[in-house]
């Protein structure tokens, strides 16, 4: 079974620092493309980053780049977020989910349950 | 960056209705359109991949049609479980855009 499972949310001070972690299972991690996508309370789905299966292609939204930095561990079957300098705006449940190519487009098809990230002072 | 617009923003039905929703995109993204299904406090559940294709394990009253900017999601009729919201995203290039959700209540 297809398994994501965020962690390392929490709250945080403006301009802080915060690092999400995703645990995966149930599939050959180091195959896939994952990405990080964003929702705020009561708002809609915002996609952060993106991070290839070999690490070759990384992209950000706008919104964070320069700021988050992503990365993964393919031999622990683990993505990470660095969140720095984080911002009230930032505030949102954090989804990583896995990106499915095929030629008939890239899905996300399997999702984490989401990790809460909370900046405030 | 593309940009997604689904309407209606919100709309009420009943059970047993058919539920139209519409996503259009800012440009030509052939057939790379995805719909997802959020219920309250849930992940996004994905439903329709490349337009018109049903995920596996996804009940046959949800189909999608369309191509190029203008694309669809049709629930046939409405069943209690299907009240959430919907969200459209275009995979034809990146940033991964999403629409702003369509909230589907009871009536």
């Amino acid at each position: 079974e297809v398994q994501l499972v965020e962690s390392g949310g929490g709250l945080v001070k403006p301009g802080g620092s915060l690092r999400l972690s995703c645990a995966a299972s149930g599939f050959t991690f180091g195959a896939f493309t994952i990405n990080w996508v964003r929702q705020a309370p009561g708002e809609g789905l915002e996609w952060v980053s993106s991070i290839s299966s070999s690490t070759n292609y990384i992209y950000y939204a706008d919104s964070v780049r320069g700021r988050f930095t992503i990365s993964r561990d393919n031999a622990q079957n683990s993505l990470f977020l660095q969140m720095d300098s984080l911002r009230a705006e930032d505030t949102a449940v954090y989804y990583c989910a896995r990106e499915r190519y095929s030629k008939e487009g890239h899905p996300f098809d399997y999702w984490g349950q989401g990790t809460l990230v909370t900046v405030s002072s | 960056d593309i940009q997604m617009t689904q309407s209606p923003s919100s709309l009420s039905a009943s059970v047993g209705d058919r539920v139209t929703i519409t996503c259009r995109a800012s440009q030509n993204i052939r057939n790379y359109l995805n719909w997802y299904q959020q219920r309250p406090g849930k992940a996004p559940k994905l439903l329709i991949y490349a337009a018109s294709s049903l995920e596996s394990g996804v009940p046959s009253g949800f189909s999608g049609s369309g191509s190029g900017t203008d694309f669809t999601l049709t629930i046939s009729s409405l069943q209690p479980e299907d009240f959430a919201i919907y969200f459209c995203q275009q995979t034809y290039n990146t940033p991964r855009t999403f629409g702003q959700g369509t909230k589907v209540e009871i009536k």
